[in-house]
């Protein structure tokens, strides 16, 4: 069965200093892939989307993911964290039959 | 502007009795879905359709009820059926369902809770 993995399940880290959250897909055809965030209460917000072409994509509130197929990865990458990131954060995947395939979560908290 | 409200954001109510979260989308996109969110457990799906007058169930359906009579809308009843139906429940939308990207768009949630 099609699945997606993000092994943190929570993850702490200092305003300022720089964030990688990992997601591990498993689906063998060319993946779309995504990245929602959520605050507490509140819906998810797409943060960025990879479908093809440059595997290094761009999102907003400055975001950024790589896809590496060798790796069945697509982690999400921050350079210098803000104190209202902290949030939580959902890898998901396209499954075969258009639905989406969302992994457990990670949870940021920021130390300021 | 266009997007996806749910109604109401808070929900209270008693054991026993059947509760009805309303769903509507006004970005014409064809697939709607329900999806159930509690501590540690992810989004859990409940029910979804990609067509009007049509809708599969999820990975947890049962004590739910939805229909989908409008493309616009897609109403969840959680019945008195449903054993631990407090929870955080998020509607979303995507735009040609099987043969879309996958990618959806979400509401703000409803929180019901049983007292």
């Amino acid at each position: 069965a099609q699945s997606v993995t993000q092994p943190d399940i929570h993850i702490t880290v200092s305003e300022g200093a720089s964030l990688e959250l990992r997601c591990n897909y498993s689906y063998g055809a060319t993946p779309y892939l995504f990245w929602y965030v959520q605050s507490p209460g509140q819906g998810l917000q797409l943060l960025l989307k990879y479908f093809s072409g440059d595997t290094l994509v761009q999102g907003i509130k400055g975001f950024e993911a790589e896809f590496k197929r060798s790796q069945s990865s697509f982690n999400l990458r921050k350079p210098s964290v803000h104190w209202s990131d902290a949030a939580e954060y959902f890898c998901a995947s396209r499954s075969n039959t258009g639905k989406l395939i969302f992994g457990q979560g990670t949870t940021l908290q920021v130390k300021p | 502007d266009g997007g996806i409200t749910q109604s109401p954001k808070y929900l209270f109510r008693k054991e026993g009795q059947n509760v009805t979260l309303s769903c509507e989308q006004n970005l014409n996109h064809d697939a709607m879905y329900w999806y159930r969110q509690d501590p540690g457990q992810g989004l859990r799906l409940i029910y979804y359709s990609q067509i009007v007058n049509d809708f599969q169930k999820g990975d947890i359906a049962e004590g739910y009820s939805v229909s989908r009579e409008k493309k616009e809308s897609f109403p969840l009843t959680v019945t008195s059926a449903q054993k631990n139906p407090t929870a955080f429940y998020l509607c979303a939308s995507s735009i040609k369902g099987p043969r879309g990207t996958g990618e959806l768009f979400f509401g703000e949630g409803s929180r019901l809770t049983v007292l």
